[in-house]
């Protein structure tokens, strides 16, 4: 069955240091890998997708993603937190071998970035 | 550019009166277009999804329905609100296009508090 796991309830870090947020997914075809990141009261915005090819993603905001197919992984990384990157992020997989347009989603990690 | 809005942004409803929430889309043609629901500001459930005119796919059963009247618009309604009705609803749309990635676009969203 398609599931999508954010292990992380909530991640904590100091600003300045890198961030990670782990995504791990499982899918009977190949997948499309989605980053989305929801700030309070706010729709959903798009941060990166990885569809083929590189399997580093870089994307808004200076977010970048590593796709990892042994390991079924699409974590989310910044070199650097700021403080303005406090937010709900989801992540989301489309198995390509189903044949309707649904994603999968995460249940969401919040991320506190500590000044 | 693509844009989608949401309205209301807020909505207080009180226990068994009707919703109707709206949702429209410009910039494009044919989108997939999607409602979720967002309980405790966490993970999304997907109501409904609709990949043309007349034509609605329903997740989850339910007091609500939904309807695409119109190629970029697509409503949310209920004749009798429940109070577990109350979340965070948000409209999204996607590219109906041969081998697209199926990323989704949302809308601001919208409050909804049932009393």
């Amino acid at each position: 069955a398609q599931s999508v796991a954010q292990p992380e309830d909530q991640v904590n870090v100091a600003e300045g240091n890198p961030l990670t947020v782990k995504c791990t997914y499982s899918v009977s075809g190949n997948p499309y890998l989605f980053w989305y990141v929801q700030y309070p009261n706010r729709g959903l915005q798009f941060l990166l997708k990885y569809i083929t090819g590189d399997n580093l993603v870089k994307g808004s905001y200076g977010f970048e993603a590593e796709f990892n197919k042994s390991q079924t992984s699409f974590h989310l990384k910044k070199p650097s937190a700021l403080v303005s990157d406090s937010a709900l992020y989801f992540c989301a997989v489309r198995d390509t071998w189903d044949s309707n347009y649904q994603l999968i989603w995460g249940a969401g990690t919040k991320l506190i970035i500590k000044p | 550019s693509q844009t989608i809005h949401q309205w209301p942004a807020t909505l207080v409803q009180p226990v068994g009166s009707p919703l109707s929430l709206e949702c429209t889309v410009e910039g494009t043609s044919n989108p997939n277009l999607y409602w979720y629901r967002q309980a405790a500001g966490r993970g999304l459930q997907l109501l409904f999804y609709s990949v043309g005119i007349g034509q609605i796919s329903s997740e989850v059963p339910q007091n609500l329905s939904a309807s695409r009247p119109q190629d970029r618009q697509f409503i949310l309604s209920s004749k009798k609100l429940l109070l577990s009705d109350s979340g965070f609803y948000l409209c999204a749309w996607s590219p109906l296009l041969a081998g697209s990635t199926d990323t989704q676009y949302f809308g601001p969203g919208t409050r909804l508090t049932v009393l």
